[in-house]
C-alpha cells in the first residue's frame, strides 16, 4: 500500500520567514496530494492541494510543488504569521481523492515566533 | 451550508463497553470515510462508503470495529468490547464523489477507554 513520509516533524521559524515541509510517497498510482492544517483540538482543514497533471500550484502565501518522477511534493509558506502555527499534514490518494482513502504523513508542528 | 458533524464530541468508556460514534456528512455527499487519529499522529484510514455500500474496510483494526451507512447519509462506527488501545480521535470525512472533490472533515470524537 501507499506510504507517505513527512519531514521535518517540528519546524520553528521567525515571523516573516519562509517555511518548507517535504513529503515523499511510494505508490506511483497516487495522483492527488492535499495538505491539511490542524490546530489543536480542531478538525483537519484543507489549505491547498495538487493533482499529478501539474507541477506547481500557488494560493497567496502558500504554494505546493510536485515532482512525480522523484515521488515527492513540498509545501511552501512565505511571510509566515503567528496564526500559521499549527500541525500540517501531507497526504496522497488515488482517483483524485474523492473516492479513495487518503494516506497521511505523520505531521509537522510549525511554530511561528512573533 | 452545514459542514460534517459528529457526535458525541467526547466519549469515555470503561474497558469492555461497546460504543457507537455518529457522523452526519455534508448533504448530498456520496462518499464517506472514517479515520482514526492517535495522539501526535496523522489520521489513519479505517473504512469507506459510497452511498450505502461499504467499498473498503481494509483499515478496520479488528472484528470489534463495525461501520454502517444504511440509507447512504448518516454513518455509525461501532466498537465492541473497547480496549485501551482504541483510545483516539475518530474522524469522519465526506466528499462529493466527483473527480475533483476534496474530503471535508468533521470535528472528530475523542474516545478515551479507561
Amino acid at each position: 500500500g501507499e506510504n507517505v513520509e513527512q519531514h521535518p516533524s517540528t519546524l520553528s521559524v521567525q515571523e516573516g520567514d519562509s517555511a518548507v515541509i517535504k513529503c515523499t510517497y511510494s505508490d506511483s498510482a497516487s495522483n492527488y496530494f492535499p495538505w491539511y492544517k490542524q490546530e489543536l483540538g480542531k478538525r483537519p482543514q484543507l489549505i491547498i492541494d495538487i493533482r499529478s497533471n501539474v507541477g506547481e500550484k500557488k494560493d497567496q502565501r502558500i504554494a505546493v510543488t510536485l515532482n512525480k518522477t522523484a515521488k515527492h511534493f513540498s509545501l511552501h509558506i512565505t511571510e509566515t504569521q503567528p496564526e500559521d502555527s499549527a500541525v500540517y499534514f501531507c497526504a496522497a490518494s488515488r482517483s483524485g481523492g474523492s473516492n479513495y482513502k487518503l494516506t497521511f504523513g505523520k505531521g509537522t508542528l510549525l511554530t511561528v515566533n512573533p | 451550508g452545514a459542514g460534517v458533524s459528529q457526535s458525541p464530541r467526547y466519549k469515555v468508556a470503561k474497558r469492555g463497553q461497546d460504543v457507537a460514534l455518529r457522523c452526519d456528512p455534508i448533504s448530498g455527499h456520496v462518499s464517506l470515510f472514517w479515520y482514526q487519529q492517535a495522539l501526535g499522529q496523522g489520521p489513519e484510514f479505517l473504512t469507506y462508503f459510497q452511498n450505502e455500500a461499504q467499498l473498503d474496510k481494509s483499515g478496520l483494526p479488528s472484528d470489534r470495529f463495525f461501520a454502517e451507512r444504511p440509507e447512504g447519509s448518516v454513518s455509525t462506527l461501532k466498537i465492541q468490547r473497547t480496549q485501551q488501545e482504541d483510545s483516539a480521535v475518530y474522524l469522519c470525512a465526506s466528499s462529493s464523489g466527483t473527480s475533483l472533490g476534496e474530503q471535508y472533515f468533521g470535528p472528530g470524537t475523542r474516545l478515551t477507554v479507561t
